[in-house]
């Protein structure tokens, strides 16, 4: 089945300690995304990839960065995790950027920092 | 202007009731308003979508409403099931969220 793929899970890591997480599709849509969702919250965009093109959100920390190194996979690395960074992260994707198009998200790796 | 308010915050619905939850935005130039559902544990799934020139899409035991000119759109759950337990978001364009109704159906 064609799907939106997250690793780990489940993600522990220290106070300033960099992380990585990882989404994978099989969709071969050209968008990937990447929000944040605290819980009890709605998810919030942080950016997204067209194809090789970056794009980040206004308001999204310096802390948080990207690397889509091919169509199929794109990370989100977290370059010093502070407490407030625990949360549930979602990666997205649709086939173009356009905004009447459906997203597929991925079932989320939940962070927690120490 | 970029906000989607969303009410209520929580819902409790009896088996067999109808559900409804209501979304409200601001930006004229949105011209997409998914529903997505959300399982715990469980990424966001499209449920339903609605272009604003027409004012009701149904599908199945969803529905959704759409106001143009008061800038809402609401979602209704004919005949709610357990099974529909979860949290609902109204989006408006693909990646503006409302903040989130969590439905609760009981036997």
């Amino acid at each position: 089945d064609a799907m939106v793929i997250q690793n780990p899970r489940y993600q522990v890591t220290q106070f300033g300690k960099p992380v990585t997480l990882s989404c994978s599709q099989t969709l071969n849509h050209n968008v990937m995304y990447w929000y944040q969702q605290k819980s009890s919250q709605a998810p919030k965009l942080l950016f997204h990839y067209y194809d090789k093109d970056f794009n980040n959100e206004a308001d999204t920390p310096d802390n948080f960065q990207s690397r889509r190194p091919n169509t199929s996979f794109c990370f989100l690395d977290i370059r010093s995790p502070g407490l407030g960074d625990a949360a549930m992260y979602l990666c997205a994707t649709s086939r173009s950027p356009g905004l009447q198009e459906t997203q597929y998200f991925g079932p989320g790796t939940r962070l927690l920092v120490l | 202007q970029q906000q989607v308010k969303q009410s209520p915050q929580s819902l409790i619905v009896q088996k067999g009731g109808i559900s409804i939850i209501n979304c409200a935005y601001e930006n004229t130039a949105f011209d997409y308003f998914p529903w997505y559902q959300q399982f715990p544990g469980k990424g966001p799934a499209l449920l339903i979508a609605i272009r604003p020139d027409v004012s009701e899409k149904k599908e199945g035991r969803f529905t959704i409403s759409f106001n143009k000119s008061a800038k809402q759109f609401s979602l209704h759950i004919m005949d709610s099931q357990p099974g529909d337990s979860a949290t609902y978001f109204c989006a408006a364009s693909c990646s503006i969220f409302g903040t989130g109704t969590r439905l609760q159906v009981f036997p």
